[in-house]
């Protein structure tokens, strides 16, 4: 089953601007995890947030986890048309290994 | 990190018949796993691949539909049995490394099933 929502579930933008994406899950996580998939092709990681870290960057990238709120956002700065994709959050267990998904964000970005 | 190979990346199949999809990794790993991805839909888990040792399914799933083999750390076949047009779905194989929490996905195998 899956473990939360993700949230808004499509996102239409414009280049430039910034895009965010929720994700809230249900129990307790070691970890969560947000990919990203091109038209239903692999998925590519992009990052990972351990259950006491608050905030995390890579790049155009910003993760943030409030574990009290079981709750998580994506934030993509200055958008390209390259990341039109569909994100996904998935919540580990370090245990199990086992990933669990959001139902993902579509976001389309345009040119 | 990890790379991941999967043959094939495409079938069409009739209903009835099976087929193996096979899972490849450049690099020995502590744990495999595969997952379903229907069509418009998020990923679900199917099984975690053991190796030397018989898969773990996850609820919904049975060893008669997805028996999957995992011989060594770094090879695994999930095949997917008696198709129906139902299981016509991406399957992707992952892996993790010991210790690294990240999870690798392959590319996916996208399967139609008429």
């Amino acid at each position: 089953s899956q473990q939360g929502e993700e949230d808004p579930q499509a996102l239409s933008i414009q280049e430039g601007e910034n895009a965010t994406m929720n994700c809230s899950y249900k129990t307790s996580i070691n970890n969560l995890q947000w990919y990203r998939q091109n038209s239903g092709r692999g998925l590519v990681h992009l990052i990972l947030i351990r259950s006491n870290e608050r905030e995390k960057h890579s790049g155009r990238l910003r993760v943030t986890l409030d574990t009290s709120k079981k709750s998580s956002s994506l934030l993509i700065t200055a958008s390209r048309a390259a990341d039109t994709a569909s994100y996904f959050c998935a919540t580990g267990s370090s245990n199990t290994g086992k990933l669990i998904f959001g139902q993902g964000t579509t976001l389309q970005v345009k040119p | 990190s990890a790379v991941i190979s999967q043959k094939p990346s495409r079938d069409i199949c009739q209903r009835g018949t099976s087929l193996t999809i096979q899972c490849q990794v450049d690099s020995q790993v502590t744990m495999m796993f595969w997952y379903r991805q229907q069509p418009g839909q998020s990923l679900t888990l199917i099984a975690t691949a053991n190796q030397g040792s018989e898969a773990t399914y996850e609820s919904g799933f049975v060893i008669d539909k997805f028996p999957i083999s995992r011989p060594n750390l770094t090879f695994s076949t999930l095949t997917v049995s008696n198709m129906s047009p139902e299981d016509s779905s991406i399957y992707l194989c992952s892996a993790r490394t010991g210790g690294i929490e990240t999870q690798y996905f392959g590319p996916g195998t996208r399967l139609l099933v008429l």
